[in-house]
C-alpha cells in the first residue's frame, strides 16, 4: 500500500493567492484527517470527514480555510487568501472505523508551505 | 520581536539505556490510547495502543502503561537506539472525541 499520498509536498506562495493541497488517503479508509503543525502550536486538528462527510470542522481557524472530499479517495484543503501566518506543515491523515473517534491513523509526508 | 514557541519537554537518554516518556491525559472518560513517534520531516507513526481495561501493554522493545486513577500514560523504551529520536505524542479518545498531546522530544545521546 502506497500509504496516504499528499500533494505537493512543499509550497511557496506569495500572501494573497490561493492555496490548495491535495489528499490521497488510504483505500478502503473511511475516515479523514487534516492536521496543519507549527512550532507556536504543535499539532491542531483542523476538520475531519468520515465516510466524506465532514464531522467536526470546529478547528478550521477562519472563513479563508475550506476543505472538501468530493469521493473516498479524495480531499482537498483550500486557503484563500493565503497569510503569512497560514505557513505550517499540513498533515493528511487516514484511519478506518467508526465515525469520528480515535483510531489508528496513518499519517501523510505532510505539505510543507510558505507563505511568503 | 521575541517569537514565543510551544516549549516541548526534551527526555535525553544515553544509548542503550531505557526511556520513560510520560503523558496526563485530560478526560477520564477516555477509553482509548495511542501513542506516535514522529520523527524530523515525517508524519506521526503510530507505535502502540492500549484500551482503558488494561493497564499494560507490551509491543517490541516498547510498553504502554495506562494509570487511570490518575490519569497517567507512559510510554517505555527498552535499550534506546539513535533511530529512537523523535518526538513522541499520546493520544486519547472517547467516543468522536480525541486529543493529541503536544509531545515530547527524545533525544539518544551517543
Amino acid at each position: 500500500d502506497a500509504g496516504v499520498i499528499q500533494s505537493p509536498r512543499h509550497e511557496v506562495t506569495e500572501m494573497g493567492q490561493e492555496v490548495t493541497l491535495r489528499c490521497k488517503p488510504i483505500s478502503g479508509h473511511n475516515s479523514l484527517f487534516w492536521y496543519r503543525q507549527t512550532m507556536m502550536r504543535g499539532l491542531e486538528l483542523l476538520i475531519y470527514f468520515n465516510n466524506n462527510v465532514p464531522i467536526d470542522d470546529s478547528g478550521m481557524p477562519e472563513d479563508r480555510f475550506s476543505a472538501k472530499m468530493p469521493n473516498a479517495s479524495f480531499s482537498t484543503l483550500k486557503i484563500q487568501p493565503s497569510e503569512p501566518r497560514d505557513s505550517a506543515v499540513y498533515f493528511c491523515a487516514s484511519s478506518f472505523g467508526l465515525a469520528g473517534g480515535l483510531i489508528e491513523q496513518y499519517f501523510g509526508p505532510g505539505t510543507r508551505l510558505t507563505v511568503t | 520581536g521575541e517569537s514565543v514557541g510551544l516549549h516541548l519537554p526534551t527526555l535525553s537518554v544515553q544509548e542503550g539505556d531505557n526511556s520513560i516518556i510520560n503523558c496526563a491525559y485530560s478526560n477520564s472518560a477516555s477509553d482509548y490510547f495511542i501513542w506516535y513517534k514522529q520523527e524530523s520531516g515525517k508524519g506521526p507513526q503510530f507505535i502502540i495502543d492500549i484500551r482503558s481495561n488494561m493497564d499494560k501493554r507490551q509491543g517490541q522493545r516498547v510498553t504502554v502503561l495506562l494509570n487511570k486513577t490518575v490519569k497517567h500514560l507512559s510510554l517505555q523504551i527498552a535499550a534506546t537506539q539513535p533511530g529512537d529520536s523523535a518526538v513522541y505524542f499520546c493520544a486519547e479518545s472517547y467516543g468522536q472525541n480525541f486529543v493529541f498531546g503536544p509531545g515530547t522530544r527524545l533525544s539518544v545521546l551517543p
